[in-house]
């Protein structure tokens, strides 16, 4: 079946750091691919997809690219804030089938200190 | 537009009482996704509804839950006889038909 690998949390970085969180997948076909945010006490949010390879999604500073040949989709940001702290998830959705087929992985902390 | 309005925010049970936990989805969204998130751990897929019927509910627990999404009015997670173990978040998501989905700010309940 379908899986989501993240990087085990927590990510602790100082203010203005580079970020990567790691994301790999196994999936048959071409799925499309997910970075949700959660902030404390609050649902998921999209930050940003890809739905093909070699695909950049980009939100709020945040990149990541669908990298077939790795089956990767690592999240990225240059210059992190403390407004980033939250849990980061990445999900996969495959090209057939309803929403109830997203696969999440077990999500990333990720805290920034001044 | 509002969002996905899940509601209550918190709920606590005592063990043996029934939760119920709503969600209002997106105007214009006709499909209905309930997870359970564990502390420390992902969402996990529940069961998936669209106006009065239940597509997909293989990650739903066979015994104390079901599900229901009426033609008017909210969806309804019920839980029946709470055990400690129900103590989690449980998210909604709405979305109009594509492999895309809004979440709401979930549920957080605890058994006591």
């Amino acid at each position: 079946g379908d899986s989501v690998t993240q990087m085990e949390g927590p990510v602790t970085l100082s203010e203005e750091a580079f970020l990567t969180i790691n994301c790999t997948y196994t999936a048959t076909g071409y799925p499309s691919l997910f970075w949700y945010v959660q902030y404390p006490g609050e649902g998921l949010q999209l930050l940003l997809k890809a739905t093909k390879a070699d695909d950049k999604g980009s939100n709020k500073g945040f990149e990541a690219t669908y990298r077939k040949e790795t089956t990767s989709f690592h999240l990225e940001k240059g210059s992190v804030q403390v407004s980033d702290s939250a849990v980061y998830f990445c999900a996969l959705s495959p090209r057939s089938g309803g929403y109830q087929k997203v696969t999440f992985g077990t999500g990333t902390k990720l805290q920034v200190i001044p | 537009n509002a969002g996905v309005m899940q509601n209550p925010r918190h709920l606590v049970r005592r063990r043996g009482q029934e939760a119920r936990l709503r969600c209002s989805p997106m105007k214009g969204h006709s499909h209905v996704y309930w997870y359970r998130q564990l502390p420390e751990e992902g969402l996990k897929f529940m069961v998936y509804l669209q106006k009065e019927n239940i597509i997909d509910e293989s990650g739903m627990p066979k015994e104390r839950f079901s599900a229901e999404f009426p033609k008017e009015g909210p969806s309804i997670l019920r839980i029946q006889q709470v055990v400690r173990g129900d103590s989690a978040a449980y998210f909604c998501a709405s979305s109009p038909g594509q492999p895309e989905a809004f979440f709401g700010q979930g549920t957080r309940l605890t058994v006591v």
